[in-house]
């Protein structure tokens, strides 16, 4: 079973700075990775699929980067809405089997 | 636009069989090459894929739930149920449906029904 470690746990900034969110597999997942938000209540929304494409709707201030075992979200210049947890997601397909990673919190400074 | 609904009792009791719908309106469950998933997330926790049924009735099953889970599709109604049997406390969580395209990640996901198993 691939292991998805999301770091950090919490992440504490303020609007208008940059987020690197990390997330590392236990071993490759070549580029079938997703990130998703998801805040109180809600159902997470997809951001950024296969690593680095964003999903229809989302701002251009998200993007994904990485392969193999090592990937990054980066959010260019944080805006008052992006404060949620964010959760990465492996796919493999034969046989389809999916895991997330455990979250990370990003929280207002 | 894309909608899913989950449907279903709110309590189960411990040691009983868990069941829940997903109902698809617009767009026809069968007419395109997606998988439908089912995914839960404990109170306060994070995510847990449950499994996903392909269009065509494959059925794929995260390997820890495996021998407890079935999901099953009915097209006739564009709806596709998930089955957990022999609950217990650990089970309680929200359930969601979404839809699993095989290229990417999870696109649209219904609102979400938390499930308590108590006696």
């Amino acid at each position: 079973e691939i292991v998805l470690t999301q770091s950090p746990a919490t992440l504490s900034l303020s609007p208008g700075e940059r987020a690197t969110l990390s997330c590392r597999a236990s071993q490759s997942v070549s580029s079938y990775l997703a990130w998703y938000q998801q805040k109180p209540g809600q159902a997470p929304r997809l951001l950024i699929y296969d690593a680095s494409n964003r999903a229809t709707g989302i701002p251009a201030r998200f993007s994904g980067s990485g392969s193999g075992t090592d990937f990054t979200l980066t959010i260019s210049s944080l805006e008052p809405e992006d404060f949620a947890v964010y959760y990465c997601q492996q796919r493999s397909n034969w046989p389809r089997v999916i895991t997330f990673g455990q979250g990370t919190r990003l929280e207002i400074k | 636009q894309l909608q899913l609904q989950e449907s279903g009792p709110g309590l189960v009791k411990p040691s009983e069989t868990l069941s829940l719908t997903c109902t698809v309106s617009g767009g026809s469950i069968s007419s395109s090459s997606y998988y439908w998933g089912w995914i839960r997330q404990p109170p306060g926790k994070g995510l847990e894929w449950i499994g996903s049924i392909y269009y065509s009735g494959s059925t794929y099953y995260n390997p820890s739930l495996k021998s407890r889970v079935t999901i099953s599709v009915d097209t006739s109604k564009n709806q596709f149920s998930l089955k957990l049997s022999s609950v217990t406390a650990a089970d309680t969580a929200v359930y969601y449906c979404a839809r699993d395209p095989p290229d990417s990640g999870f696109d649209y996901w219904g609102q979400g029904t938390l499930v308590t198993v108590s006696s």
